[in-house]
């Protein structure tokens, strides 16, 4: 157990929705990291929060948006959902505001599978 | 910008022996990868990392080696198990605006 904690694990919607993933990092973790894995492909990195502040972007679409909240959860919101994004989507935290070094590596939630109709 | 390849898809091999997976990379100013180990139904979990200051990081079972010059990372699992049946992910965390950035993976089936 990562005690990174993502809900629902399964969402079916369809298409031009809007949901909310949600994502609990481990206790003492400021920085939470969003990750999409389409079928078949790598993990790509959406977007990164520490601390409530965004630090950095990845290929995020613009009808995707994340927040991280006082208590250190995140949410993340996809709108005007498209059958292209139907994949999983992980949550990951850490330490640390900066790249995860030695003592610090990325805690994976077991992710948000997300399927589009 | 780094990008990471791992150009085997899938490995096979038999419990008790070596399993290899290898790892390419495109820029030697960021030395620095992770290996990730993904079950399904499962997030990634952090595995191994080695550095440029290294040439070899070893934690039980697994050891990583990097070759710089021909910018090249292998990952050793000696004996392998059943339970190490996962993909590998060769990880780099300089990838520009990438935090991290995952390669398509390696599928290891260890059969018993």
């Amino acid at each position: 157990d990562s005690g990174v904690t993502q809900t629902p694990k399964h969402l079916i919607t369809a298409t031009g929705q809007r949901v909310t993933l949600r994502c609990s990092p481990r206790s003492g973790d400021l920085s939470v990291y969003w990750y999409q894995q389409s079928l078949d492909q790598g993990l790509q990195f959406l977007i990164h929060y520490y601390n409530g502040e965004e630090r950095a972007k990845g290929n995020i679409l613009e009808r995707f948006s994340a927040q991280q909240f006082p208590d250190l959860h995140s949410e993340l919101n996809l709108s005007s959902l498209e059958l292209g994004d139907s994949a999983l989507y992980f949550c990951a935290s850490s330490v640390g505001d900066d790249l995860p070094w030695y003592n610090s590596p990325l805690h994976f939630g077991n992710g948000t599978r997300l399927t589009v109709t | 910008d780094q990008q990471v390849k791992q150009n085997s898809p899938s490995l096979s091999v038999q419990e008790g022996r070596i399993s290899i997976l290898n790892c390419d990379y495109t820029n030697s100013m960021f030395d620095y990868f992770l290996w990730y180990k993904k079950y399904p139904a499962e997030g990634p979990t952090f595995l191994i990392s080695i550095s440029s200051i290294k040439d070899k990081n070893e934690d039980g079972r697994f050891t990583v080696f990097l070759n710089k010059s021909a910018k090249h990372l292998s990952l050793h699992i000696v004996p392998s198990q059943p339970g190490d049946s996962a993909v590998y992910f060769c990880v780099s965390p300089w990838a520009g605006n990438e935090k991290l950035t995952f390669g398509t993976g390696t599928r290891l089936t260890i059969i018993p």
